[in-house]
């Protein structure tokens, strides 16, 4: 099915580990998105991309790096991870303008 | 800057009763595109609505519609004739045109419980 595919789904890194995030979508959408989601903040958008091989920083981009060097993936790495980043973490996919998204169906991440 | 408020942390309602979710809005650009999505239990974020700055009529999606009233930025869901499937959070969000790779900024979500 078209989508929006986010792997893994689950993890457990331990405080000072790396990882990296992938999204991946068939649709052919220019615009990919990272958003963490908290308990009583909503969503909060990290890191965005308008085209392959631009990246920008959305609200809350420290500890994060993304990249996007093919249209239909973009990830999202955690160089040494802490334990605020515990959190959910959603990709979403666009087109421009002010279409809606298309919603991975989110990483749980737990950082020990 | 943009910003998207919903003031009810949690609503609760019977089943079969209709439900009003507030959010207000607040941008400067006049072109924007407001957005209702549900997250059940399961996580997945599920798109209900869409309203447009300059559409004339209220959006409507079966048991969802949209009270736009753009003079006071309000951008309420209202659901006709709750189901307990409608147990979720729910989150308004806006996208603003014209602003390459602008983000749909999210409001911090009500939780919505039904009870039969």
């Amino acid at each position: 099915n078209a989508g929006v595919t986010q792997t893994p789904k689950f993890r457990v890194l331990k405080t000072g580990q790396s990882m990296t995030l992938l999204c991946a979508q068939d649709m052919n959408h220019e615009y990919m998105y990272w958003y963490r989601q908290d308990p009583g903040m909503g969503l909060r958008l990290i890191h965005y991309s308008v085209g392959e091989g631009t990246t920008a920083k959305g609200e809350v981009p420290d500890g994060y790096n993304v990249s996007r060097l093919k249209k239909q993936n973009f990830l999202l790495g955690l160089e040494s991870a802490a334990p605020s980043q515990t959190s959910v973490y959603f990709c979403a996919s666009s087109y421009e303008g002010l279409s809606g998204y298309t919603f991975g169906s989110g990483t749980r991440l737990t950082v020990v | 800057a943009q910003k998207i408020t919903q003031t009810q942390p949690g609503m609760f309602v019977q089943e079969k009763e209709a439900v009003t979710l507030d959010c207000t809005y607040d941008t400067s650009d006049p072109s924007y595109g407001l957005f209702w999505y549900k997250q059940p239990s399961s996580g997945e974020m599920i798109f209900l609505i869409y309203q447009g700055s300059y559409d004339q009529q209220n959006a409507t999606e079966g048991r969802y519609s949209l009270n736009f009233q753009k003079a006071r930025k309000s951008a309420n869901l209202v659901i006709s004739a709750s189901q307990l499937g409608d147990s979720a959070m729910y989150f308004c969000a806006m996208r603003v045109f014209g602003q390459a790779g602008t983000a749909l900024i999210f409001g911090k979500g009500t939780t919505l419980s039904v009870s039969s």
